[in-house]
C-alpha cells in the first residue's frame, strides 16, 4: 500500500507551458517535501513545507492539509526543468527523522 | 561546497564479496540515512542514525549493516552482496529535532552493481 502517490507518473510538455505535479498522501504528516533528481544525478530537495505555499523562481508548490494534498508547479517551463521530481513526507507517527518518498514523476520539457 | 560526499560513484561486484559505502557530511548534521533506489519504486531507508553513536534499522536493512564512526562518517557495509542489492545508494543528512523540520542533504549515489 503506496501512503503517498503521485500523478502523473510521466509528463512531457513544450517549452514555456505551465506544469502542475500532484502528490497525494493518506496519513498524518509533519512536512512535506519536494526534491528533484536530474537523470543520472544526485537528488535536491526543492521545498520543505507544511502549510500554505513556497514560492522560489519559477517553481511554487502548495499543501492543502485538509485534502492530504500537494502540487509542484513550474512556470514558463524549460528544457532544464527535465527531471524526476520526487514527493516525499516526514510523519507524526515517526517524529521528524524519516522520509517516505513517492516513486517520482518524470517532466519532460521539448523545446 | 558544503554538503553530503559519497564514495565510490560507481561499483562492481561479484556475488559474494563484500564491500563498504562511505559517506560524509560536512554540516554538523546530527542525523544521517541510507537509502536505496530501484526502478518504479520510491527510495526506501536501509538504516538511520539519529545521532553519532546510535543506528537503527529502516524498511529494507537485510543484508546491510552500518557504523556511525562520528558526526561527520556514516558507512554502509555489504558482507555478502547479492544480486538483489544492485541499486543506486544514496545518503543523506539532515539537522532533525524533536517537534521541528529541516531539510535534507543527499549525497550524489553510488551505482552499486552485483553480479
Amino acid at each position: 500500500k503506496n501512503e503517498v502517490e503521485q500523478s502523473p507518473q510521466n509528463l512531457t510538455a513544450q517549452e514555456g507551458e505551465f506544469i502542475t505535479i500532484n502528490c497525494s498522501y493518506s496519513v498524518g504528516i509533519s512536512a512535506l517535501h519536494w526534491l528533484q533528481q536530474h537523470p543520472g544525478g544526485g537528488i535536491v530537495s526543492l521545498f520543505m513545507l507544511s502549510s500554505g505555499k513556497k514560492k522560489h523562481g519559477r517553481l511554487i508548490a502548495t499543501i492543502n492539509i485538509q485534502e492530504k494534498h500537494s502540487s509542484l508547479h513550474i512556470t514558463a517551463s524549460h528544457p532544464r526543468d527535465s527531471a524526476v521530481y520526487i514527493c516525499a513526507f516526514t510523519s507524526l507517527d515517526f517524529g521528524n527523522e524519516k522520509l517516505t518518498f513517492g516513486t517520482g514523476t518524470r517532466l519532460t520539457i521539448i523545446p | 561546497n558544503a554538503g553530503v560526499t559519497q564514495t565510490p560513484k560507481f561499483q562492481v561486484l561479484k556475488t559474494g564479496q563484500s564491500m563498504t559505502l562511505q559517506c560524509a557530511q560536512d554540516m554538523n548534521h546530527n542525523s544521517m540515512y541510507w537509502y536505496r533506489q530501484d526502478p518504479g519504486m520510491g527510495l526506501r531507508l536501509i538504516y538511520y542514525s539519529a545521532s553519532e553513536g546510535t543506528t537503527d534499522k529502516g524498511e529494507v536493512p537485510n543484508g546491510y549493516n552500518v557504523s556511525r564512526l562520528n558526526k561527520r562518517e556514516f558507512s554502509l557495509r555489504l558482507e555478502s552482496a547479492a544480486p538483489s542489492q544492485t541499486s543506486v545508494y544514496f545518503c543523506a543528512s539532515s539537522e532533525a529535532r524533536t517537534g521541528r523540520n529541516y531539510g535534507y542533504t543527499f549525497g550524489s549515489g553510488t551505482r552499486l552493481t552485483v553480479v
